[in-house]
C-alpha cells in the first residue's frame, strides 16, 4: 500500500494558462475526491467519483474547473485559464466502500501557484 | 450542509503540557476524522472516529454523537505536536462520505 499519491507537487504557472493535476489512489479505493485548500483556511470539497463515475460536480468553482477518472483507476483535475485566484493546495483523497469504514485517506496535494 | 466548528483557532503550548482541542459539528455524521497538518501540507490521519472513544499514543479522541461534538485531547505535548490539527465531518444519510472541515486549531508547542 503505497498511499495517494499526487503529481505534480507543485506547479508554477502563468495567469491564462491550462494546468492539470493528476492522483493515484490507494489502490482498490473505489471512491476518490478531490478538495482544494486556500491559505489559512481548512480543505473544500470540488468532486467525487465512485469508479469511473462522477457522483457529485456542482461545487467544482466554475466551468473552468474539470476532473475525470476514464478508468476508474486514476483521476486528472484540470484548470483552463487559470487566475491568480486559483493559486491554492489541491489534494486528492480515496476510500474503499463496502468495508463499513468511512475513512478518507489524502495525498501529499498539489500546489499551485498563478503568477 | 453540515457546519464544522473548530476551538480554540489557536493554541500556544509549553513541551510537556496537555491540551484538548474541540470540534462541534451541526448535523448526525456516519464519518468523522481529525487530522494533523505537517508543515508540507499533507494531512496526517489522527483518528476515525464517528463514535466512541479511541487513543494511539499521547493521542486520544472522543465523538459523543448525541451532542454532536468531538474532543482531541494531546498529553504530554512535543515540539512535533506543532502544527494545524482539522476536523472534518460528513453528515449521515448522504451516501457520498465527503467531508466538510472546520477552519482548524493551529497549536504551537515551544521549548
Amino acid at each position: 500500500d503505497t498511499g495517494v499519491s499526487q503529481d505534480p507537487r507543485h506547479k508554477i504557472t502563468k495567469r491564462g494558462q491550462n494546468v492539470t493535476f493528476r492522483c493515484d489512489p490507494i489502490s482498490e479505493h473505489n471512491r476518490l475526491y478531490w478538495y482544494r485548500q486556500t491559505l489559512g483556511q481548512g480543505p473544500e470539497f470540488l468532486t467525487y467519483f465512485q469508479n469511473e463515475a462522477q457522483l457529485e460536480k456542482s461545487r467544482l468553482l466554475s466551468d473552468r474547473f474539470s476532473a475525470e477518472r476514464p478508468k476508474g483507476s486514476f483521476s486528472t483535475l484540470e484548470i483552463q485559464r487559470t487566475e491568480q485566484g486559483d493559486s491554492a493546495m489541491y489534494l486528492c483523497a480515496s476510500r474503499e466502500t463496502g468495508s463499513g469504514s468511512g475513512e478518507l485517506f489524502f495525498g501529499e496535494g498539489s500546489r499551485l501557484t498563478v503568477l | 450542509g453540515i457546519q464544522v466548528e473548530q476551538s480554540p483557532p489557536d493554541l500556544i503550548l509549553q513541551e510537556g503540557a496537555n491540551s484538548t482541542l474541540r470540534c462541534n459539528f451541526s448535523d448526525s455524521v456516519n464519518n468523522l476524522q481529525w487530522f494533523h497538518q505537517n508543515p508540507w501540507g499533507q494531512l496526517i490521519n489522527l483518528f476515525y472516529i464517528p463514535s466512541g472513544t479511541k487513543q494511539n499514543g499521547r493521542l486520544s479522541a472522543t465523538t459523543v454523537a448525541t451532542e454532536r461534538y468531538s474532543l482531541l485531547y494531546i498529553s504530554s505535548s512535543q515540539t512535533t505536536d506543532s502544527g494545524v490539527y482539522f476536523c472534518a465531518a460528513a453528515p449521515s444519510g448522504a451516501g457520498s462520505y465527503q467531508l466538510t472541515f472546520g477552519k482548524g486549531t493551529k497549536l504551537s508547542v515551544i521549548p
